[in-house]
């Protein structure tokens, strides 16, 4: 089973509609993180959360909102979706315990259509 | 954003053959990180690097941590179709950041 799992993984909407994109991982990690990936981009940082009380922006975090429902469970919701936020999304996670390195752990992406 | 430069952007090359790709930033990282990106998937971490001239291997890929510590070096031998893919790399500039920079990735395709 993966570690770290999104749903959807495909979804086409409307611009104006509210989408909610779930991340679940069973690594045991305290950190997760949301990304944006666009062609011709490195993955972008949209939000991040150490823990279940913590929750920052990241570097493009206009028109996104986050909730950490549980160490393992992190959601993505786009309160009014616009055509220029079609992209793949990605979750991701790493261990604050493992060592000062944080390597990131990626599931395996949401493709997210707005017409 | 800040991003690193990564090159080639894309490439074609023959089975068997080898294959370097490089990234390169303007601001001096502890940590690199090598990734693979097949299609439809997320991202898999390949390799780490911890200290500038680390040099570490996994399997048929190496990669090294530049002494200048502002790029690194991943080189696959022997390739095989299953290599095609994206290749990231992923820098962090320092042990109290989270945060790693994204590279714009390495699109390599295996001709057999």
């Amino acid at each position: 089973d993966a570690d770290v799992t999104q749903t959807p993984r495909n979804r086409i909407t409307k611009t104006g509609k509210r989408i909610m994109l779930e991340c679940s991982q069973t690594k045991g990690h305290d950190r997760m993180y949301w990304y944006r990936q666009d062609p011709g981009l490195g993955l972008r940082l949209i939000y991040y959360s150490f823990d279940v009380k913590d929750i920052n922006k990241g570097e493009i975090s206009d028109g996104y909102s986050v909730s950490r429902q549980a160490q393992a469970k992190f959601s993505l919701s786009l309160e009014s979706a616009i055509p220029n936020q079609t992209a793949l999304y990605f979750c991701a996670t790493s261990d604050s315990l493992a060592g000062a390195y944080n390597e990131q752990f990626f599931g395996p992406g949401t493709r997210l259509t707005v017409l | 954003g800040q991003q690193l430069n990564q090159s080639p952007q894309s490439m074609f090359i023959q089975e068997g053959e080898d294959v370097s790709m490089n990234c390169t930033s303007s601001s001096i990282f502890n940590t690199w990180l090598w990734y693979k990106q097949d299609p439809g998937e997320g991202p898999v971490l390949l390799i780490a690097l911890y200290k500038a001239g680390e040099l570490t291997s996994n399997g048929r890929l190496t990669a090294q941590f530049g002494i200048t510590r502002k790029d690194s070096f991943l080189n696959i031998s022997a390739s095989i179709p299953s290599d095609v893919g994206i290749y990231f790399c992923a820098g962090r500039a320092g042990s109290g950041t989270y945060k790693y920079i994204f590279g714009t990735g390495t699109r390599l395709k295996v001709l057999a």
